[in-house]
C-alpha cells in the first residue's frame, strides 16, 4: 500500500532549540495533516494543510505543504519540555481516501 | 474541540472473554474509524465506516468486528480475547470522506 516516510524517527534536543521533521512520499496528496500524541492519549490535530505551497503556523509550530504535493515539513521553534511527544504526519490521497499516517517522530526535550 | 469519547480507558481482561469497546461522537460526523496502535508505534487502520449500516475492513487484518447502527456510535467487539490483542485501540471520526480525523483518548486493552 501507500507509504509515508517520516523522519527523523526520534530526536533528543535541548530546551530552546528549534526542531524540524518531515514526511515524503512517491504519491501526490490532497491534504497534509500534523498530529501530536502524548503518552496514553489519542493524537491531537496540530495543523491542517490543503494547498500546495501553503505555509501555516500555530503558535511556535509552522508546517508547509510541499510544492510537489509529495512532502510536508513541521518546524517547532524554541522548544519547551511540554513539546515532548510523538508527532505524526498524515496525508490524504484524492478527495475521499483514508488518511495514511507516517510512523511518527518521537521528540524528547531536555530542560 | 473534538467531541469523541471512548470507554473504557483501560481494560484488563482474561483470555477467551468477549469484549466491546465503545466509541461515541457528538459532532454528527459520517465517517468513523478504528485504529490499533502499540505504544509509541505507528497507527494501523483496522475498520472504518462511511455512515449508518456501512462497515469496511482497514489495511491491517483484525479479528475484531464493528457495527454502525447509529451515526454517533461505532463499537468494536472481540468475541474471544487473546494476549495478541493487547494494544491501544483508537477511535476517530471525520466530517467528510477522508480529511481531518478527530481522535478519542483511546482504550488501552490488556489480555492476560
Amino acid at each position: 500500500g501507500q507509504q509515508l516516510n517520516q523522519s527523523p524517527q526520534s530526536m533528543f534536543i535541548q530546551e530552546g532549540e528549534d526542531v524540524s521533521m518531515n514526511c515524503t512520499s512517491s504519491s501526490i496528496f490532497n491534504t497534509w495533516l500534523w498530529y501530536k500524541q502524548e503518552p496514553g492519549e489519542g493524537p491531537v490535530l496540530l495543523i491542517a494543510l490543503y494547498k500546495a505551497g501553503e505555509l501555516t503556523s500555530n503558535g511556535r509550530l509552522t508546517a508547509q505543504f510541499g510544492i510537489t504535493r509529495k512532502d510536508s515539513f513541521l518546524n517547532i521553534s524554541a522548544s519547551i519540555p511540554s513539546d515532548v511527544g510523538i508527532y505524526f504526519c498524515a496525508g490524504q490521497l484524492g478527495s475521499q481516501g483514508n488518511l495514511i499516517f507516517g510512523k511518527g517522530t518521537k521528540l524528547s526535550v531536555k530542560p | 474541540e473534538a467531541d469523541i469519547y471512548q470507554t473504557p480507558r483501560y481494560l484488563v481482561i482474561g483470555t477467551g472473554k468477549k469484549i466491546t469497546l465503545e466509541c461515541s461522537q457528538t459532532m454528527g460526523h459520517d465517517k468513523m474509524y478504528w485504529y490499533q496502535q502499540d505504544p509509541g508505534m505507528e497507527l494501523h487502520l483496522i475498520h472504518y465506516s462511511y455512515g449508518v449500516n456501512s462497515t469496511e475492513k482497514g489495511d491491517l487484518s483484525s479479528e475484531s468486528t464493528v457495527s454502525r447502527i447509529r451515526t454517533e456510535h461505532f463499537p468494536l467487539t472481540l468475541e474471544s480475547a487473546r494476549p495478541s490483542h493487547t494494544s491501544q485501540y483508537l477511535c476517530a471520526s471525520s466530517r467528510d470522506r477522508g480529511g481531518v480525523a478527530f481522535f478519542g483518548q483511546g482504550t488501552r486493552l490488556t489480555v492476560v
